[in-house]
């Protein structure tokens, strides 16, 4: 099982669309969990870290179930700015902080 | 806004010979990391340094890899006798402490063996 594992997409979705974006992760010990997005040949971009309680950035919205070892991402009124991969990470507790990613979600939003 | 920077953008190399790959992180950052990413494929962790010395290491980080912080500002990755297989986008991240897991990313230098 991959550790961290996200459809591929592409969403492609029209301007003001809502579009959701699921992820999961196979290590239960997986303490930190965030979104980046990355645009083409450029590096990730920190987009928002993702809490138990869940959080809400503007038009972006995160939620972490542990006990099902999921993550999401709720973008509402998608601009065309938004087109972009959406990266699901994790942070496993240890000494390195090393972060796990997914393979990204390809978002394309059109006019 | 404080960003890491990486040079060079682009790195032109032939197999067997040494690159050194370059970063300054976020001034005030005390942990460094680097990742790559082969085209099309997911963005992989390399290795991790704190207080001068490695705190973790992934398996792709062998013995032809090397990092260093040569100054109160540098960090930089040496790949000592590069494959063809090492060409791919090498991205330098920083962040504030350990306990802070939210990682910046540079831009990144792209590696090219040919």
């Amino acid at each position: 099982r991959k550790e961290v594992e996200q459809d591929p997409g592409p969403f492609n979705v029209p301007e003001g669309a809502t579009v959701a974006f699921n992820c999961t992760y196979s290590n239960s010990a997986s303490q930190s969990f965030f979104w980046y997005r990355q645009d083409c040949r450029k590096e990730p971009k920190l987009l928002m870290s993702v809490y138990s309680s869940g959080n809400e950035d503007g038009r972006f919205t995160a939620q972490l179930n542990r006990a099902s070892q999921y993550i999401s991402l709720l973008i509402r009124d998608s601009k065309l700015s938004d087109s972009a991969t959406y990266l699901c990470v994790v942070n496993v507790a240890g000494g390195g902080n090393k972060l796990t990613f997914g393979t990204g979600t390809q978002l394309k939003v059109e006019l | 806004e404080p960003e890491v920077t990486q040079t060079p953008s682009h790195q032109v190399t032939q197999m067997g010979q040494e690159v050194i790959l370059r970063c300054v992180p976020i001034s005030n950052h005390l942990y460094f990391y680097w990742y790559r990413q082969i085209l099309g494929q997911k963005v992989e962790f390399l290795v991790s340094f704190y207080n001068n010395e490695i705190s973790e290491k992934s398996e792709i980080f062998d013995d032809q890899f090397s990092v260093e912080r040569p100054d109160g500002s540098n960090f930089t990755l040496k790949i000592r006798s590069t494959k063809l297989e090492d060409s791919a986008m090498y991205f330098c991240a920083s962040s504030e402490r350990r306990s802070s897991y939210e990682q910046y990313f540079g831009p990144g230098t792209r590696l090219t063996v040919t």
